[in-house]
């Protein structure tokens, strides 16, 4: 099992750009979630699913889309990048959502926009 | 909102002594777990606490949930260099959603 990957690991975007942040598990999981991760402010929920054509906002939405077609995937676009949104951001996978479900995070991808 | 914060923020301590990380928030948690996490990789759970005043060890390592479901404390005895890293507590408010701390980032010195 490969777990959850992220791609790419390294972004620089210009202020206005668009772009989509990859995320995939192979553990068959239902719950999927975004966080973005800032020096001194931990980790912060972007958007999260529960299953396959289900989404729902986190703590700091604004600015970032999300979609789950499938149960392996769940991709985060941001429709327009502003440097506010230069973060590393992770993706991170359990079972169920709920606290006896261990959340499997990814790698990271690290965004930096101009 | 950070509903979480952690104390210290730093804390850099000598290989062998005793340390004590601290999570605290004003709002309650039906649950409440620790992570590490290395530099250029995610978080891994080290720890679920579910009930109020509920104790967990994990090899040197105890974890503690206060008896209001408010706030939760890391001990570490006799830390070694392989303990560096970042700590992060998150807590769950019974949704589809966890809260997670502002980190303290452990270094320790052989």
């Amino acid at each position: 099992n490969a777990g959850v990957t992220q791609t790419p690991k390294f972004q620089v975007l210009k202020t206005g750009q668009s772009m989509t942040l990859q995320c995939a598990q192979d553990m068959n999981h239902e719950y999927m979630s975004w966080y973005r991760q800032d020096p001194g402010m931990g980790l912060r929920l972007i958007h999260y699913s529960v299953g396959a054509g289900i989404t729902d906002q986190g703590e700091v939405p604004n600015g970032y889309n999300v979609s789950r077609s499938t149960t392996e995937d769940f991709p985060l676009r941001l429709l327009s990048a502003a440097p506010s949104q230069t973060s590393v951001y992770f993706c991170a996978s359990s079972y169920v959502a709920g606290p006896y479900n261990e959340q499997f995070f990814g790698p990271g991808t690290r965004l930096t926009v101009l | 909102t950070q509903l979480l914060e952690q104390s210290p923020q730093f804390l850099s301590i000598q290989e062998g002594e005793n340390l004590t990380v601290y999570c605290n928030s004003s709002s309650v948690f039906s649950s409440l777990q620790w992570y590490r996490q290395e530099p250029g990789e995610g978080p891994v759970l080290l720890v679920t606490v579910v009930t109020g005043g509920e104790v967990k060890k994990l090899k040197r390592l105890t974890f503690q949930f206060g008896d209001a479901r408010k706030d939760s404390s890391l001990h570490i005895t006799a830390a070694q260099p392989g303990d560096t890293g970042l700590y992060l507590c998150a807590g769950d408010n019974n949704g589809n959603q966890f809260y997670f701390g502002t980190g303290t980032s452990l270094t320790v010195i052989p």
